[in-house]
């Protein structure tokens, strides 16, 4: 069981757009900042979103996040193909003192 | 361009030690930064093992039972991560990576991987 929620699956039409939610607690997401990975099939994590919502250099500004209260959302718009894969949330937890994921969300492109 | 990646035994028995390597290229792990360990069993999420800064304090998931220790070897710029008694549950792909970590406005915290390691496959069976 993950200390972060992630809905397991979602798909959408290219083209169209989509939002990941990632909920959590005041130990974690309440009060600190939420990055996002994106995994590709076979491949190791990409950082997609850090501190709620910024991009890293190379990272398309199709891909945005957001932050309230406890919890936490990615976006995509305009969906490719390419971004069929396992999309992760992740943050420090003040209680716990551990980096924390979410379980994973594979978003399918159809 | 920072580059990190894990080298080890791919085949471990149980109740032994299963050790592995991250070498870091592009960036001193003297200079900052703290360097982590996250693993993904087969078919399953990202788990947070730990992590290590420069100065040598480290973070542990107290779901391993201190099991876990977290290394540098500065002179050859890499870290390592040592995990005892493992069972059969700890088979998975290990990835190193290098973690921002810090405070932004006094107390909210900012932690995320920026740099991962390609990931090595450890198998824990007899």
């Amino acid at each position: 069981q993950s200390v972060l929620t992630q809905p397991p699956s979602l798909s959408a039409a290219p083209g169209q757009k989509v939002t990941i939610s990632c909920s959590g607690s005041s130990s974690n997401i309440g009060n600190n900042y939420v990055s996002w990975y994106q995994q590709l099939p076979g491949t190791a994590p990409k950082l997609l979103i850090y501190e709620n919502n910024k991009r890293p250099s190379g990272i398309p500004d199709r891909f945005s996040g957001s932050k309230s209260g406890s919890s936490a959302t990615l976006g995509i718009i305009g969906l490719q193909t390419g971004d069929e894969a396992d999309y992760y949330c992740g943050t420090w937890d003040n209680s716990l003192s551990t980096g924390v994921f979410g379980g994973g969300t594979k978003l399918t492109v159809l | 361009q920072v580059q990190l990646q894990e080298s080890g035994p791919g085949l471990v028995k149980p109740s032994e030690t299963l050790s592995l390597t991250c070498g870091v290229s592009g960036y001193s792990i003297n200079s900052g930064y703290y360097w982590g360990w996250i693993r993904q069993p087969p078919g399953k999420g990202l788990e947070w093992i730990g992590n290590i800064y420069n100065s040598g304090s480290t973070y542990f998931n107290p779901s391993l039972k201190g099991r876990v220790t977290i290394s540098l070897d500065t002179s050859r710029n890499q870290f390592s991560l040592n995990l005892s008694s493992v069972t059969a549950a700890d088979t998975a792909v290990y990835f190193c990576a290098r973690v921002s970590w810090g405070l932004r406005d006094s107390y909210n915290y900012f932690y995320y991987m920026d740099v991962w390691g390609t990931g090595t496959t450890v198998t824990v069976s007899s």
